[in-house]
């Protein structure tokens, strides 16, 4: 059977085109987003995040897009270049036992060719 | 700014060897973490500190303990490694425990266990 969790999703694209990430969360309670940036041998940077009262956030190059009502978190990046190619994770903070934890999802490999 | 710094880097253990992984963040942060990384898998939380003086389980515990030793600091201890906790391990910390605010991240302890 298949072997789940072993293969990430893949995103490749040339050099100076915009990609696009996307991310479903679970629950429709979750209040807070935060988009990561994990390159090979690093831990996870923060790239942005968005508020549930939010639909859209604007950084550096970057966008953030929530969408509530299907769930759906999206990273837009401009003009991709080559320091991009990373593994890209969304992460949603959901009630906990005590309080509220992110959870993070299993990620996108971008590739960004040259 | 060093942020989060884990030490060590690599390590390799023998199955029923211990050992302690540390952790320093010097953001003046309140709350730290420990998450583990596995191929393919979203992080997961092991333990986490919610502010000095306190800890608490996270989805995967079994098998750690940790100490928050003062505010700057928070180590994970492996007491009898076994191989299922072949993994690398990442130290967060943030502001607030369950506030909307991100958790910064080391660049993880990368652990095998024979």
């Amino acid at each position: 059977g298949e072997s789940v969790g072993l293969h990430l999703p893949t995103l490749s694209v040339q050099e100076g085109d915009n990609s696009i990430i996307n991310c479903a969360y679970s629950n429709s309670a979750s209040d807070y987003f935060i988009w990561y940036k994990q390159e090979s041998g690093k831990g996870p940077q923060f790239i942005i995040d968005i508020r549930s009262n939010m639909d859209k956030r604007q950084g550096q190059r970057v966008t953030v897009l929530l969408n509530k009502t299907v769930k759906h978190l999206s990273l837009q990046i401009a003009a991709t270049q080559p320091g991009d190619s990373a593994v890209y994770f969304c992460a949603e903070k959901k009630a906990w036992t005590s309080g509220s934890r992110l959870t993070f999802g299993e990620g996108t490999q971008l590739t960004v060719n040259p | 700014n060093a942020g989060v710094t884990q030490t060590p880097k690599f390590q390799v253990l023998k199955t029923g060897q211990s050992m302690t992984l540390q952790c320093a963040q010097d953001m003046n942060h309140n709350s730290m973490y420990w998450y583990r990384q596995d191929p393919g898998m979203g992080l997961r939380l092991i333990y986490y500190s919610a502010s000095e003086g306190t800890t608490d389980k996270g989805e995967v515990p079994n098998g750690y303990n940790v100490s928050r030793l003062n505010k700057r600091e928070f180590s994970l201890r492996l007491e009898s490694a076994a191989p299922s906790q072949t993994s690398v391990y990442f130290c967060a910390s943030s502001v607030e425990w369950g506030s909307n605010q991100p958790q910064h991240f080391g660049d993880g302890t990368r652990l095998s266990i024979l």
